[in-house]
């Protein structure tokens, strides 16, 4: 079954406005969770993470925002940008368990178009 | 630093061949694992190897394999390849370090099965 579960499947956002991705799990064992940014014809780039001892985190444009009793967590890109406009996966993994560091669990992606 | 490199980009194969692709981990990381990426299926986990060891396994056929070589590089290979196997084969490397959980991809390998 779906580990992990990404809404919504695509979004459209006027530039300059706040996309918002959202992300579910079942896994209360997972402890770490990345959001990935992907282009066409490339491989997925990691652009930001968090461990679930914090509820947000934020890199720049983008904050990742964390509710472990809900077992939600989000991306949200302030000041959406054209360049922007890419396929972001959300993921979870046990980091800390050694023999099963290497397994991520993708969503489905979310397809964002920022217009200008 | 160079990122992860990820050998032949694009390959076609007929149904019944096999295939073996490449990976070069970014310098001084010692984790690959390997993903299969498809518009139905989106991202699944195929395998980790660490210390040319395979440290676990996603719910692939054992026609699915791999190995890594002591140089942390890292090839898998695809036997009596099927229609359904087509896809873009992505390569992660990762230190493995405590408290270190960053994966970086590869750009892809585009596996056609025709």
């Amino acid at each position: 079954q779906q580990q992990v579960k990404q809404s919504p499947q695509s979004l459209i956002v006027q530039k300059g406005g706040i996309s918002i991705i959202n992300c579910a799990y079942e896994n209360t064992a997972f402890d770490y969770f990345p959001w990935y940014q992907q282009f066409p014809g490339k491989g997925p780039a990691l652009l930001i993470a968090i461990r679930p001892d914090v509820s947000e985190k934020k890199e720049g444009r983008f904050t990742i925002s964390f509710n472990k009793s809900a077992k939600q967590f989000s991306l949200h890109i302030m000041d959406s940008q054209p360049g922007d406009s890419a396929t972001y996966f959300c993921a979870a993994s046990r980091a800390d368990r050694g023999s099963t560091l290497g397994r991520l669990y993708f969503g489905r992606g979310t397809q964002l178009t920022v217009w200008p | 630093k160079a990122g992860v490199t990820q050998t032949p980009r694009y390959l076609i194969k007929t149904r019944g061949q096999q295939v073996t692709l490449s990976c070069s981990p970014i310098s001084g990381h010692r984790s690959v694992s390997w993903y299969q990426q498809t518009p139905g299926q989106g991202l699944q986990f195929l395998f980790e190897y660490f210390s040319e060891t395979q440290r676990n396994k996603g719910n692939f056929p054992g026609r699915f394999s791999g190995r890594q070589f002591s140089n942390s590089r890292s090839e898998m290979n695809v036997s009596t390849l099927e229609l359904g196997d087509s896809a873009l084969y992505l390569c992660a490397s990762s230190s493995r370090q405590p408290r270190s959980y960053e994966q970086y991809f590869g750009p892809g390998t585009r596996l056609t099965v025709t």
